[in-house]
């Protein structure tokens, strides 16, 4: 079992409109997550953290379900300049755990 | 500010021969290191991180290795490259154990 795991997708989605990404973690001790964003090509950057509580960064939405190990992102209002990987990230020990991505195309 | 430079940007480099590429930080100081690679339509796969100078911790058994010659540079190395280490090689850095990793612009190596 991978230890983080997601929907590799694509993810086809129009303009507009709300999409949401799940990503699963298998090391229940792990302390801290979050969502990094890969364009073709390019390194990937992080995104934004991932906080117990659920937090939000402008049109961004992540959540952490500890007792069922999984993680969300929410894009609300998506643009096209949203298209990328999106790749969901759990800390193990003394290092980041990448989930292989989520492809996200978003269309006009 | 920090920054972190990664080079060469592309390599095309024929089977059973070395490679070296090197990795440095700027603006920081005894940062923890990772070298990562993703290899074409696959996940990101932990090959080595450095928690200071001389300090190496090996992910995965192949033939690269890492080194750590002084606080902030950071290199991987082949003494003869196989076709399966091609891929996109990528170095990151962080300092806290709480923050997300910076990576650099990575290296794209095809192994011919």
């Amino acid at each position: 079992r991978k230890e983080v795991e997601q929907d590799p997708g694509p993810f086809n989605v129009p303009e507009g409109a709300t999409v949401a990404f799940n990503c699963t973690y298998s090391n229940s001790a792990s302390q801290s997550f979050f969502w990094y964003r890969q364009d073709c090509r390019k390194e990937p950057k992080l995104l934004m953290s991932v906080y117990s509580s659920g937090n939000e960064d402008g049109r961004f939405t992540a959540q952490l379900n500890r007792a069922s190990q999984y993680i969300s992102l929410l894009i609300r209002d998506s643009k096209l300049s949203d298209s990328a990987t999106y790749l969901c990230v759990a800390r193990g020990t003394d290092k980041l755990i990448f989930g292989t991505g989520t492809r996200l195309q978003v269309f006009p | 500010s920090q920054t972190i430079h990664q080079w060469p940007a592309t390599l095309v480099q024929p089977v059973g021969s070395p490679l070296s590429l090197e990795c440095t930080v700027e603006g920081t100081s005894n940062p923890n290191l990772y070298w990562y690679r993703q290899a074409a339509g696959r996940g990101l796969q932990l090959l080595f991180y450095s928690v200071g100078i001389g300090q190496i911790s090996s992910e995965v058994p192949q033939n690269l290795s890492a080194s750590r010659p002084q606080d902030r540079q950071f290199i991987l190395s082949s003494k003869k490259l196989l076709l399966s280490d091609s891929g996109f090689y990528l170095c990151a850095w962080s300092v806290q154990r709480e923050v997300g990793y910076t990576f650099g612009s990575g290296t794209r190596l095809t192994v011919v």
